[in-house]
This record gives structure tokens, C-alpha cells and sequence, in this order.
């Protein structure tokens, strides 16, 4: 069955430090993929996307995410995160079968401390 | 300008009841899709509509139900619900030429089944 795998539920860092968080699907296939933010109290909101081309992406707030093809990975990254980045950050993939279905992650807690 | 709003934004209701919970997708949106999202997990696929049809389901019982008027606003129905539906009820609405696109979420239907 497809899945989407994120690697790490809480994370807790420090102003300034730098941000991985993985993200693994299991689908062989041409995906799309996204990264979703939902911050405390707001509704889920697009980070980036990537659909083909570049497979490294920038989104908004300085956030970056790079496709490994052959790892199946989607990872996002921060160089520099800021208390404001405290939040709930979903991986999603729609998989290029003709259907709609997108299927996200379980979600990371970043928490992070001023 | 609006974004995608949905009502109600809680409910209760009684194991075997039924329930409704309705979808405005942004204006110009003619995607509408539904997920379930139940405490500590992502947003889980349950339909997808597009200009009144539907274009994807995901693994959910037949008691769940949607559809989508012209006005492209959508209803998601559940019957005989059960201690396992409450959860959160997420509608999110894309324009839609691509399937690949951006989703708009709402703030979601918070269902508790007693």
C-alpha cells in the first residue's frame, strides 16, 4: 500500500538551529510532492511543492525541501529556524496513477524554543 | 476573500446517528476534497469531487458519503456513526484545470461521537 513515512513526531530545537525533517513514500511511480504547515490554531497551509524540474524546492519563510528519487525522500530544511516556526509540518504525495488520492504523513511537532 | 469555509465547527451526536457537514470552497475552486484527520495522525483521503462527479475515494466504508452541488460546494455525509468517527473533518478545495495543484484547507468540523 502507498504510505507516506515521517521520521521524527516531536522535535524540539533552539532559535537558530537548523531544521531536517524527513519525509519517505513508498510508491515507485512519478509523484507529486508537498510540504503542509499548520501553525497553532490555523488551518493547514502550503509550504512548497514539487512536481518535476529542480528537485530542490524554496518555499515560503525560507523554507527548502529536496527530492531523492532513488531514496524516495522529501526532505524539508530550514538553515535557521525562529520560535515563529513552532508548528505541525505534514509531508503529502499524490501519486501520478490518474486518481486523486493525496496521502499524507502522521506529521512532525516542531517545537521550537526562544 | 474568503477561503474555504466549513460548518459546523463542532458537533456532537450519539453512536447510530447520522451527521452532514458542509463545504464552501474558494471562490472559482471547482475541486472539492474531504480527509479525516483523527488526533496524532495526518489527514486521511476519504473523496475527491470535481464538477459535481467524483474523482477518488480512499478507504472508508460506504457508510461515508459525499457529493457536490453546482454551485460547487460540497456535503460530506456519515451514517450510523461510530465511537471511531470523531476525529477532525477537513474540506479543502483546489482550481482545478490540474489535478496536481495547491489545496486550500478550512479550519475543519471537530465530530465527537458519544
Amino acid at each position: 500500500a502507498q504510505s507516506v513515512s515521517q521520521h521524527n513526531h516531536h522535535v524540539i530545537l533552539s532559535e537558530a538551529a537548523s531544521l531536517e525533517l524527513g519525509c519517505n513514500y513508498s510508491y515507485g511511480g512519478t509523484v507529486n510532492l508537498f510540504w503542509y504547515v499548520q501553525y497553532p490554531g490555523q488551518h493547514l497551509q502550503l509550504l512548497l511543492k514539487y512536481f518535476s524540474g529542480d528537485p530542490l524546492v524554496k518555499g515560503i519563510k525560507g523554507f527548502e525541501a529536496e527530492f531523492i528519487k532513488s531514496k524516495f525522500s522529501f526532505n524539508l530544511r530550514k538553515p535557521s529556524v525562529q520560535w515563529s516556526d513552532t508548528a505541525e509540518y505534514f509531508c503529502a504525495v499524490i501519486p501520478n496513477t490518474g486518481g486523486f488520492k493525496t496521502i499524507f504523513g502522521a506529521g512532525t511537532r516542531l517545537f521550537v524554543k526562544a | 476573500d474568503a477561503g474555504v469555509t466549513q460548518s459546523p465547527t463542532h458537533l456532537i451526536k450519539t453512536r447510530g446517528q447520522h451527521v452532514t457537514l458542509r463545504c464552501s470552497p474558494i471562490s472559482g475552486h471547482k475541486s472539492v476534497s474531504w480527509y479525516q484527520q483523527v488526533l496524532g495522525q495526518g489527514p486521511q483521503f476519504i473523496f475527491q469531487y470535481y464538477e459535481k462527479e467524483e474523482r477518488g475515494r480512499g478507504n472508508f466504508p460506504d457508510r461515508f458519503s459525499a457529493r457536490q452541488f453546482p454551485n460547487y460546494s460540497s456535503e460530506l455525509n456519515v451514517n450510523a456513526l461510530l465511537l471511531g468517527d470523531s476525529a477532525l473533518y477537513l474540506c479543502a478545495s483546489s482550481s482545478p484545470d490540474i489535478w496536481d495543484t495547491e489545496a486550500f484547507f478550512g479550519q475543519g468540523t471537530r465530530l465527537t461521537v458519544v
